[in-house]
């Protein structure tokens, strides 16, 4: 119940492709749902985050589409750049208590 | 306002020997979160402190790993006997009081010979 699960793993797209990267969850207690970009070497940065009560939430060219009652989101990248290229981690948790991960998608951007 | 702080960024050590890793939050963060990543995979949760009080620790190996947040100074975790398995990052993340949200330090690499 504690899993959160992401796909693809790795992703290859075209410059100005819009990649999407999935996750699904089981735990109904999770109330906040955070993206984090990764680039080789370095730690987690969070990119952007959503709560269960809105379906959609944009930030410049990333956006996390919500639904609630499939217990899924999702990661969309507008006009993708190759550096956009990283590892993407979605995860799930609730008030202050820990984060659960997903695996991780290695997304490349190629020009 | 400067970030999530982990030192050192790289650790080597011989099997056997003590790890000890630190992590200063962000300024106002009174929350710390350790994590672990194995090579090509995702992070997993290992111990969750406040100010003097571990609060989570249902992902710490029960051997060889503590974690410690004094009223002052960094957080500490620390691996006792290391083994080659120990071999990983290890990231801290601190968050406000009343928030979620959760901010990475850059991480430590550990690597066990």
């Amino acid at each position: 119940q504690q899993q959160v699960k992401q796909s693809p793993q790795s992703l290859i797209v075209q410059k100005g492709g819009i990649p999407i990267i999935n996750c699904a969850y089981e735990n109904t207690a999770f109330d906040y749902f955070p993206w984090y970009q990764q680039f080789p070497g370095k730690g987690p940065a969070l990119l952007i985050a959503i709560r269960p009560d809105v379906s959609e939430k944009k930030e410049g060219r990333f956006t996390i589409s919500f639904n609630k009652s499939a217990k899924q989101f999702s990661l969309h990248i507008m006009d993708s750049q190759p550096g956009d290229s990283a590892t993407y981690f979605c995860a799930a948790g609730w008030g202050a208590q820990k984060l659960v991960f997903g695996q991780g998608t290695r997304l490349t951007i190629n020009p | 306002n400067a970030g999530v702080m982990q030192n050192p960024r790289h650790l080597v050590r011989r099997r056997g020997q003590e790890a000890r890793l630190r992590c200063s939050p962000m300024k106002g963060h009174s929350h710390v979160y350790w994590y672990r990543q194995l090579p090509e995979e995702g992070l997993k949760f290992m111990v969750y402190l406040q100010k003097e009080n571990i609060i989570d620790e249902s992902g710490m190996p029960k051997e060889r790993f503590s974690a410690e947040f004094p009223k002052e100074g960094p957080s500490i975790l620390r691996i006792q006997q290391v083994v080659r398995g120990d071999s990983a990052a290890y990231f801290c993340a601190s968050s406000p009081p009343t928030g979620s949200t959760q901010y990475f330090g850059p991480g430590t690499r550990l690597t066990v010979l």
